[in-house]
């Protein structure tokens, strides 16, 4: 069975200082994993997505993530927070007939 | 890739009254999903709903309580029955397309 676990509830970081977001995984079989994010009030935004090709994925607003096999991770990251990245960020994988699994999420602020 | 109209945005309802949900999808897709998000809550998978055949729901969700319609194959409704206020929750529905899945904007729902 699969399943994401967000290690992290809550990530504080001051603007322009680095992001990182934690995400492990547990897939039976070569997962498909994206990352999310919810802005308050707002629906859910793909960032971007792992589906077997580069390990490295690049996303939207500067975000990447990398997934290593080994250490069974997807860590989300960004070089440099901006205010507009506050938000609600899901880490989810493609499970059995496409059914998505989603993380418990992490609430990330950023201070001036 | 697809876009999804959700509606309605938000409602208050009435404790034992039921609400449905609808999503309209800009082109034909086989498969939608429904979730529900509980407040402070990640999003969890309602069923699967395909065209021509019943919904297929997950462990702790059934049909007399979220019954769910997919006449064709561009339009799904989702009813919450008999409504509680352990019910307030935000309503999404999703699709697979080509370049990953899409979210409808959600259906705030408070139940009083």
């Amino acid at each position: 069975a699969q399943s994401v676990t967000q290690l992290d509830s809550h990530v504080s970081v001051s603007e322009g200082t680095p992001v990182l977001l934690r995400c492990n995984y547990s897939s039976s079989y070569s997962p498909s994993l994206f990352w999310y994010v919810q802005h308050p009030n707002k629906g859910l935004q793909l960032l971007l997505k792992y589906t077997s090709a580069a390990t490295l994925v690049k996303g939207i607003n500067g975000f990447e993530a990398e997934f290593k096999k080994s250490e069974t991770s997807f860590h989300l990251t960004k070089p440099s927070a901006h205010m507009s990245d506050a938000a609600e960020y899901f880490c989810v994988v493609s499970g059995y007939a496409d059914k998505l699994i989603f993380g418990t999420g992490t609430r990330l602020q950023v201070f001036p | 890739s697809a876009v999804i109209s959700q509606k309605p945005s938000r409602d208050i309802c009435q404790r034992g009254t039921s609400l449905t949900i609808q999503c309209q999808v800009d082109s034909q897709v086989t498969m939608m999903f429904w979730y529900r998000q509980q407040p402070g809550q990640s999003l969890t998978l309602i069923a699967t709903a395909n065209q021509g055949s019943e919904a297929t729901y997950e462990s702790g969700f059934v049909i007399d309580k979220f019954p769910i319609s997919r006449p064709n194959l561009t339009f799904s409704t989702l009813t919450v029955s008999n409504m509680s206020p352990e019910d307030s929750s935000i309503y999404l529905c999703s699709l697979r397309g080509l370049d990953g899945y899409t979210f409808g904007s959600g259906t705030r729902l408070t139940v009083v």
